[in-house]
């Protein structure tokens, strides 16, 4: 089983700023990646695929990178709209398909 | 518009049984795999369960492999998870997720159904 590690588990930042994500795969998963973000009492919604493919209608303020084992989300300017969880999942070797633990961006 | 509807949650004792279901619609249902994603209160997200295109090809957590059983009918556009011998640890929100094609990333959730577990 791919284990996913998010860091950090909580990111403190001002609106307006820029906030960076952190998820490492326990082995290689090429670009297999997903991000989504969870807002309190809603479901999931995929924002980024591929490791870098923006989802239909996901602003460009989000952007992805990264391959092989290490992958970033970045929020280049958060919006009050953006605080909320954040999770990366694997889709290269399953199953299962992996989810790492979440990173909480919260208001600073 | 993507629209994917869970039912079947609610209280069940130890030991007990429920029956999920996912109604689907504005996507040709038959033609992607769906998946079972579920989230403990104030926890993170883990899968459960997936089923092919056709219904072949079922796989599962090891923590519900024996326990839960996924289909699906593409007549009725609508996936199941049948549930048996629920334990507390499977307090959860349960998920019906729709996979991009067949085994790549999931794309749409619906707003999931509440299974609590209970004496």
């Amino acid at each position: 089983e791919i284990v996913m590690t998010q860091s950090p588990a909580t990111l403190s930042v001002s609106p307006g700023e820029r906030a960076t994500l952190s998820c490492r795969a326990s082995q290689s998963i090429n670009s297999n990646l997903a991000w989504f973000q969870q807002k309190p009492g809603q479901a999931p919604r995929l924002l980024i695929h591929g490791a870098s493919t923006r989802a239909t209608g996901v602003p460009a303020r989000f952007g992805g990178s990264g391959s092989g084992t290490e992958f970033t989300l970045t929020i280049s300017s958060l919006q009050s709209e953006d605080f909320a969880v954040y999770y990366c999942q694997q889709y290269y070797n399953w199953p299962p398909w992996t989810f790492g633990q979440g990173t909480k961006v919260e208001i600073k | 518009e993507v629209r994917l509807v869970e039912s079947g949650g609610g209280l069940v004792q130890p030991g007990g049984s429920l029956r999920l279901s996912c109604s689907a619609s504005g996507f040709i249902f038959s033609n992607y795999a769906m998946h079972w994603v579920r989230q403990a209160p104030g926890k993170g997200l883990e899968f459960v369960s997936a089923i092919g295109s056709s219904g072949g090809g079922t796989f599962y957590a090891d923590s519900v492999k024996g326990r839960f059983i996924i289909s699906r009918d593409n007549s009725k556009n609508t996936l199941y998870l049948q549930t048996s011998s629920l334990r507390a640890e499977d307090t959860a929100v349960y998920y019906c997720v729709k996979d991009f094609n067949s085994w790549h990333h999931f794309d749409y959730w619906g707003q999931g159904t509440l299974v609590t577990v209970s004496s």
